[in-house]
């Protein structure tokens, strides 16, 4: 079955650094997505992304944050001068987008854990 | 009022019984559901879309009440590996492009 795969699984970061999580969506899929989890909370929706643009996005992700598909597989997150409270889980997501479906479930990729210094 | 509810439990059952969770959502006009499932430290996983009409997969039954603006999952014949976080999902976008906000979960721990 297809998955999701996201890289690296631990990363550790000193605060101040920049750091950049990678994805590599479903293939097929269309639209990508980018939620955290801080240890013991919700999930939280950051961005969704469809034909290389932002879509959606949520007030965590102000200008600290930005989100590329470099190329024809992999989707990206930067996160600028990182802040103890960044450390999180990050994951990956990805959908099919087909018009017109409401429904639309996502896969999501098995996180990458930041650890900020 | 939170854009997506859930009673974070603990839920305690035994194996075998049968199990109801809820959740609320704060927009009317969403249009897309899911219950994930969350072992810990690892990704949610799909476990079924919530379809209007309500639908069923094995032991799970969603169902979508639209009038109060929740959503439920059954789970019937309760097994230890039922045990884990049950999350709520909601597009909170109408139509067109996706905003999808988690509830917080709400933990099932099946006992022997």
């Amino acid at each position: 079955e297809p998955e999701v795969t996201q890289t690296p699984s631990h990363q550790v970061t000193q605060m101040g650094q920049e750091v950049i999580l990678r994805c590599v969506p479903i293939s097929n899929h269309l639209y990508f997505y980018w939620y955290r989890q801080i240890l013991g909370q919700k999930v939280e929706f950051l961005v969704s992304f469809y034909n290389n643009e932002i879509s959606e996005k949520s007030e965590i992700f102000d200008d600290q944050f930005s989100v590329e598909r470099p190329d024809g597989s992999n989707f990206t997150l930067k996160i600028r001068s990182t802040k103890l409270e960044d450390s999180a889980m990050y994951f990956c997501a990805s959908s099919e987008g087909l018009q017109g479906a409401s429904n639309q479930p996502q896969h999501f990729g098995d996180g990458t854990r930041l650890s900020i210094l | 009022r939170k854009e997506v509810e859930q009673d974070p439990g603990p839920f305690n059952v035994p194996e075998g019984a049968t199990v109801a969770f809820n959740c609320t959502y704060s927009n009317s006009a969403s249009q897309s559901f899911f219950w994930y499932r969350q072992d810990c430290r690892k990704e949610p996983k799909l476990l079924m879309s919530v379809y209007s009409s309500g639908n069923e997969d094995g032991r799970f039954t969603a169902q979508l009440n639209r009038a109060s603006q929740y959503i439920s999952l059954l789970i019937r014949d309760s097994k230890l590996s039922d045990s884990a976080t049950y999350l709520c999902v909601v597009n909170m976008i109408p139509s067109g492009t996706y905003k999808y906000i988690f509830g917080t979960g709400t933990r099932l721990k099946v006992l022997a």
